[in-house]
């Protein structure tokens, strides 16, 4: 059964850089035609699309963030990762990664809390 | 910007229907999909492509989606039902989600 963990720092400052993980276990990232993207929701909020990335590397983002954000894929780890530069406390959001399928988003990790304070 | 709109809430009595519409400029030409949010859960997908259900999603969860709303009807609610609801869409490559309808269950 597929399995998407998200991981990384729990709290960054403002100005820094934001690196995320998202670890994929039972099954091959490139093995099926799949896009895995990056959702996020700042507490007590709604969800926001950050961005995606096709297994074989083709990537979309949100026009918002589309300056800010980079996603990448390691397929011999099997992970996607986010980066998200120049933080502010707007980015203060539980970062969920997710299996985009049917035109949704079928597999979603548990998310990882991030806090961006001084 | 596209945009989604989502009244906040909706009440319902257990046994009884649930209606939640999701509002966009011709969404009725795009896909929609459906996902349900517990309080400290991750998102689950009950429809996707307007009113398909995922594997495992009960039958009382249906969706339609035509003009320029997409609905999701939960028949016969029960208090597990209870939740926060989101409708999200694709417009020019862009994932766009609506901001949210709390279900309650009386």
């Amino acid at each position: 059964q597929l399995q998407l963990q998200e991981s990384g720092p729990g709290l960054k400052k403002p100005s820094e850089t934001l690196s995320l993980i998202c670890s994929v276990s039972g099954g091959s990232i490139s093995s099926d035609s799949y896009y895995w993207d990056w959702i996020r929701q700042p507490p007590g909020k709604g969800l926001e699309w950050i961005g995606g990335i096709y297994y074989s590397g083709s990537t979309d983002y949100n026009p918002s963030l589309k300056s800010r954000v980079t996603i990448s894929v390691d397929s011999s780890k099997n992970q996607v990762s986010l980066t998200l530069s120049s933080v502010t406390a707007a980015d203060t959001a539980v970062y969920f990664c997710a299996r985009r399928w049917g035109n949704g988003f079928d597999i979603w990790g548990r998310g990882t809390m991030v806090s961006v304070s001084s | 910007s596209y945009e989604l709109t989502q009244p906040p809430s909706v009440s319902v009595s257990p046994g009884q229907t649930a209606t939640i519409t999701c509002s966009g400029e011709d969404l009725g030409d795009k896909f929609a999909s459906w996902y349900q949010q517990r309080p400290g859960q991750s998102p689950v997908l009950v429809i996707y492509q307007d009113y398909n259900r995922p594997s495992g999603i009960p039958e009382r969860f249906s969706g339609s989606n035509s003009g320029n709303t997409a609905t999701l009807t939960i028949s016969a609610t029960q208090a597990v039902d209870e939740a926060d609801y989101y409708c999200q869409a694709w417009d020019s490559g862009t994932g766009v989600f609506g901001a949210g309808t709390k279900v309650t269950v009386l």
